[in-house]
């Protein structure tokens, strides 16, 4: 079965500091990848999303993240962190089994502080 | 604007009661989704639909159903089966054609609480 693991419920940086959020993916077939942004109270907006073109996928926000199928990860990381950056952040996998592709398997998600 | 609207933002139950939530999108997209989202838990698929007057069950079915009966509105009933409702629940819905490469879409949510 597919999976996602977010490793870190919490990260903290410091304004203008790298941020790496990792994410971590269970797949017997080749995955497409996705990372989400939630603010409060709100939705989900994508940030990015892997298709198994580029490894590293360029997203909004200055945020991008590379595909490595030997570590079966795909971390996501921003190299100068602001404090709009703060938010929570959910890595999500397609879901590839027959009668369900499509659906999104999200990991439980990274909250992300950002200190001045 | 297209989009997806989910109404209402805030809800208050009483226990033992139904209660719906409205998702409407205009983006004409085929595929819908119900998702509950729990502090710590990510989020959790309800039901989903890939076509109209078709839906099934996701990993957290009991205690909710839904209906299909326009492309453009997927609304969920939370039953008085529900042993837990209180939650922030979310909508969203995808492309139909190659729905693994597309990107779902996400309502603003509402906050159920139950009271």
């Amino acid at each position: 079965a597919q999976s996602v693991t977010q490793l870190g419920s919490h990260v903290s940086v410091s304004e203008g500091a790298l941020v790496l959020l990792r994410c971590n993916y269970s797949s017997s077939v080749p995955p497409y990848l996705f990372w989400y942004v939630q603010y409060p109270n709100q939705g989900l907006q994508l940030l990015l999303k892997y298709t198994s073109a580029a490894t590293l996928v360029k997203g909004i926000n200055g945020f991008e993240a590379e595909f490595k199928k030997s570590e079966t990860s795909f971390h996501l990381t921003k190299p100068s962190a602001h404090m709009s950056d703060a938010a929570e952040y959910f890595c999500a996998v397609s879901d590839n089994r027959g009668g369900s592709q499509g659906n999104l398997i999200f990991g439980k998600g990274t909250k992300l502080s950002v200190k001045p | 604007d297209g989009g997806i609207t989910q109404s209402p933002k805030y809800l208050f139950r009483k226990e033992g009661q139904n209660v719906t939530l409205s998702c409407e999108q205009n983006l004409n997209h085929d595929a819908m989704y119900w998702y509950r989202q729990d502090p710590g838990q990510g989020l959790r698929l309800i039901y989903y639909s890939q076509i109209v007057n078709d839906f099934q069950k996701g990993d957290i079915a009991e205690g909710y159903s839904v209906s299909r009966e326009k492309k453009e509105s997927f609304p969920l009933t939370v039953t008085s089966a529900q042993k837990n409702p209180t939650a922030f629940y979310l909508c969203a819905s995808k492309e139909g054609n190659s729905p693994g490469l597309t990107e779902a879409f996400f309502g603003q949510g509402t906050r159920l609480t139950v009271v």
